[in-house]
């Protein structure tokens, strides 16, 4: 069966400093990757989506994410974070096949500091 | 625009009270889910419906109930069965054209007063 591991519950980064949140698959073959923000109160935006090709993904609100084959991750970086990045970050994997549901992480809750 | 939308925003049941919680779409796609979010606890699956008049249970369905009439709508209702409803509902949405991924409404809070 297939799983997402986000081994971070909470991080805490400083404003401007670099931040990379780690996912983790389990999945029979390459499956589709997704990161997904949620701010409080919220409902989940798509950050960016890995299909196939260049393995280095670039998302919305200057995120990146790079899937790695060998190492069945797919971790998302971003260069220098903003006060407005405080949310909770949500990995999933998707079938490519119709039918089939998401599978997601349990995701990672960013804190900003000042 | 095409999106898909959840109303109410806030919600207040009593206790022994059936409520149900509405999720709409536009997008044309043909799968439906509802999620419910507690603290610290991530997504959990209630419902879901691949197509109109089908819905499979997830991994929380006791105390909830769905329908799935047309595809465009997909209400869930938690009844008086659901012994601790105070909890944050997401639905979202999946074609099965381009990316299956999912397209989330805003979510509804739910509080049992």
């Amino acid at each position: 069966a297939q799983s997402v591991t986000q081994p971070d519950i909470h991080i805490t980064v400083s404003e401007g400093a670099s931040l990379e949140l780690r996912c983790n698959y389990s999945y029979g073959a390459t499956p589709y990757l997704f990161w997904y923000v949620q701010s409080p109160g919220q409902g989940l935006q798509l950050l960016l989506k890995y299909f196939s090709g260049d393995t280095l993904v670039q998302g919305i609100k200057g995120f990146e994410a790079e899937f790695k084959r060998s190492q069945s991750s797919f971790n998302l970086r971003k260069p220098s974070v903003h006060w407005s990045d405080a949310a909770e970050y949500f990995c999933a994997v998707g079938p490519k096949a119709a039918g089939n549901k998401l599978t997601f992480g349990g995701g990672t809750r960013v804190l900003v500091k000042p | 625009d095409g999106g898909i939308t959840q109303s109410p925003k806030y919600l207040f049941r009593k206790e022994g009270q059936n409520v149900t919680l509405s999720c709409e779409q536009n997008l044309n796609h043909d799968a439906m889910y509802w999620y419910r979010q507690d603290p610290g606890q991530g997504l959990r699956l209630i419902y879901y419906s691949q197509i109109v008049n089908d819905f499979q249970k997830g991994d929380i369905a006791e105390g909830y109930s769905v329908s799935r009439e047309k595809k465009e709508s997909f209400p869930l209702t938690v009844t008086s069965a659901q012994k601790n409803p105070t909890a944050f509902y997401l639905c979202a949405s999946q074609g099965w054209r381009g990316d299956y991924g999912y397209t989330f409404g805003s979510g509804t809070r739910l509080t049992v007063v």
